[in-house]
């Protein structure tokens, strides 16, 4: 089956410090990736996707990630940590098919220190 | 903000009881979803939908069943909860485009719901 692994559940960045939260998808294929911010007691709100094209994909709130087809992954990076980053981030997969098809990481919650 | 609703947004129930959680959209979108999430395990699809009475299983339907009279309303019940479904229950909705239906979901606030 077709997977989606976030490497670390729990991630600590001071504030001003460079965020980076890991994504590698499991298919020779590359799928659509997207990446989710979840902020306490609240929905999904979709940070960004990657389609086809250019493969640096920015995002709200001064996210990026970069989709590598040949290490299958698609890393989420901020230069300079918020406060108000402090949610959880679940990246996900559509490999093929409709949005019903889309596979979900298990999330890597990211905790800012001042 | 998609306008998405969940009710009831928290709900405590006693094993063996059904349950109806209720999503209501004012995107007429055509697509609707219910997802439960769970500590190390992400979101898992339940069960969605893709029109008026048109249901179709997710990857973890057990236990659960849908309806879809109206465009606006998908409805998830628990026929008899179990505490294995306490769980946060979510609703996301979502339009096709293109060829390969690339689209972004939109996600209610969602349904904290503890079977005891």
């Amino acid at each position: 089956a077709q997977s989606v692994t976030q490497l670390g559940s729990h991630v600590s960045v001071s504030e001003g410090a460079l965020v980076l939260l890991r994504c590698n998808y499991s298919s020779s294929v590359p799928p659509y990736l997207f990446w989710y911010v979840q902020y306490p007691n609240q929905g999904l709100q979709l940070l960004l996707k990657y389609t086809t094209g250019a493969t640096l994909v920015k995002g709200i709130n001064g996210f990026e990630a970069e989709f590598k087809k040949s290490e299958t992954s698609f890393h989420l990076t901020k230069p300079s940590a918020h406060m108000s980053d402090a949610a959880e981030y679940f990246c996900a997969a559509q490999y093929s098919g409709g949005y019903q098809k889309v596979t979900f990481g298990t999330g890597t919650k990211l905790q800012v220190i001042p | 903000d998609a306008g998405i609703t969940q009710s009831p947004r928290h709900k405590v129930t006693e094993t063996g009881t059904p349950v109806t959680l209720r999503c209501h959209q004012t995107e007429n979108h055509r697509y609707m979803y219910w997802y439960r999430q769970d500590p190390g395990h992400g979101l898992r699809l339940i069960h969605y939908s893709y029109g008026v009475k048109d249901t179709d299983k997710g990857e973890v339907s057990d236990g659960y069943s849908v309806s879809r009279s109206k465009t606006e309303d998908f409805l998830l019940t628990l026929e008899s909860a179990t505490s294995s479904q306490t769980s946060v229950y979510f609703c996301a909705i979502s339009e096709s485009i293109g060829e390969r239906d690339v689209t972004e979901a939109f996600f209610g606030q969602g349904t904290r719901l503890t079977v005891v």
